[in-house]
């Protein structure tokens, strides 16, 4: 079974406009953590942000936001304030407390328009 | 942050022959994994280096194909071997670095075209 969603294969955003990048996944496990990786077109992996599941308070960093919903199994990426070089591939990522890969869900391609 | 050098960046191999895949990261880790990412796709897992033992390898994935070296705690090699276009793929290195918090870095990749 899939462990992680992506269900928006594109996206396309205004400059300066925020945009929401779903991610739903799957884990019977009560510790695990949610990451998100940015990758431009040069196919660097750029961590973005990390969301253990016993945080109580959504992660932050810097134009990123992680809106966790633990009930629902969500963990989107909200990139505010968007510029032209946020247009990469997002791919959201997930590791099990009983395990060590991580899993990847399939990215959304976000592109930024001026 | 650690900071992870992969090397080569780019190469165009001819099919049938090896290419080895160098990964060094600027501070000690325990834990290094490389990871394929096929044209288009996202990311799987192929092995886990393990110093002073033999990796750990992913289902699908085989020493033969994929030797892995992991001599220290800084540095790890991918080989892939007798290439076919089916392995024209970006190559990834990644590292778990729990000293700083519960991340995992990414080498820049190497993007490699087999002809």
């Amino acid at each position: 079974a899939q462990k992680i969603t992506q269900t928006q294969p594109g996206m396309f955003v205004q400059e300066k406009e925020a945009v929401t990048l779903d991610c739903t996944y799957d884990t019977s496990d009560q510790s695990y953590g949610l990451f998100w990786y940015k990758q431009p077109s040069s196919g660097e992996m750029i961590f973005l942000i990390y969301q253990g599941s016993y945080d109580e308070q959504n992660a932050t960093e810097g134009r990123y936001s992680l809106n966790f919903q633990k009930a629902r199994k969500s963990a989107n990426l909200v990139i505010s304030a968007s510029q032209l070089g946020d247009s990469a591939m997002y791919f959201c990522a997930m590791r099990e407390s009983n395990d060590y890969k991580l899993s990847f869900g399939a990215g959304t391609t976000v592109t930024v328009r001026a | 942050s650690a900071v992870i050098s992969q090397k080569p960046s780019r190469d165009i191999c001819q099919r049938g022959t090896s290419l080895t895949i160098q990964c060094q990261v600027d501070s000690q880790v325990t834990m290094m994994f490389w990871y394929r990412q096929q044209p288009g796709q996202s990311l799987t897992l192929i092995a886990t280096a393990n110093q002073g033992s033999e990796a750990t390898y992913e289902s699908g994935f085989v020493i033969d194909k994929f030797p892995i070296s992991r001599p220290n705690l800084t540095f790890s090699t991918l080989t892939v071997s007798n290439m076919s276009p089916e392995d024209s793929s970006i190559y990834l290195c990644s590292v778990d670095q729990l000293v700083s918090g519960n991340t995992i870095y990414f080498g820049e990749g190497s993007w490699l075209t087999v002809v």
